[in-house]
């Protein structure tokens, strides 16, 4: 089946440690966004990239990066974690650029844990 | 401004009682959307329904049902009959015609049916 898949499902990092979360997505979308979600809040978008084009939400910290090498694949980099980016990260995608488009998929997250 | 208030925290019902989730938005956009999503325990977000501000019918979905009130700036969802399986963090969310590219999301129902 068409989806988005996330891997790992859970993930633990050292405190400080660089580390990677992926997403793919075989729905062919142009848009594929990541979403921080910590405990029992709700999703924050972290940044998106539409086609190509990176947008980052205004108060998304530097220390989040994310790359979309081709259409499928999109990455989200924490370059220094801290005990505060402990969250739930979800990855989602759409065929277009709104949230009001048909097929706003979302992946099953990575459970990230820093230690 | 786009806001999401979802005022019950928690909620638990025994088996087979019907449950009601308050969900009061807040958009200066004349064109919106309003969704509900279901997040089990496993933790992906599951896409239930999307309601646009045009259409203020109610819905009913099997033992799931949805009331839009624009008068009141609600979009509340019933579960009939509810089950064990309906456990889970219930979330409303908004996206207005200019805010395409996110979603505000509510804080989030978590739902606990007791057998």
């Amino acid at each position: 089946d068409a989806m988005v898949i996330q891997n790992p499902r859970y993930q633990v990092t050292q405190f400080g440690k660089p580390v990677t979360l992926s997403c793919s997505q075989t729905l062919n979308h142009n848009v594929m966004y990541w979403y921080q979600q910590k405990s029992s809040q709700a999703p924050k978008l972290l940044f998106h990239y539409y086609d190509k084009d990176f947008n980052n939400e205004a108060d998304t910290p530097d220390n989040f990066q994310s790359r979309r090498p081709n259409t499928s694949f999109c990455f989200l980099d924490i370059r220094s974690p801290g005990l505060g980016d402990a969250a739930m990260y979800l990855c989602a995608t759409s065929r277009d650029g709104t949230a009001i488009g048909y097929g706003y998929t979302f992946g099953s997250g990575t459970r990230l844990t820093v230690v | 401004a786009q806001k999401v208030t979802q005022a019950q925290t928690e909620i638990s019902v025994v088996e087979k009682e019907d449950v009601t989730l308050d969900c009061v938005y807040e958009t200066r956009d004349t064109t919106y959307y309003l969704f509900w999503y279901k997040q089990p325990p496993s933790g992906e977000l599951v896409f239930l329904i999307r309601r646009n501000s045009f259409d203020e019918q109610n819905e009913i979905s099997g033992r799931y049902s949805w009331n839009f009130q624009k008068s009141t700036s609600s979009f509340n969802f019933t579960i009939t009959a509810s089950q064990v399986v309906d456990s889970a963090v219930y979330f409303c969310a908004l996206s207005g015609a200019n805010t395409g590219n996110q979603f505000y999301f509510g804080t989030g129902t978590s739902l606990t049916v007791i057998p």
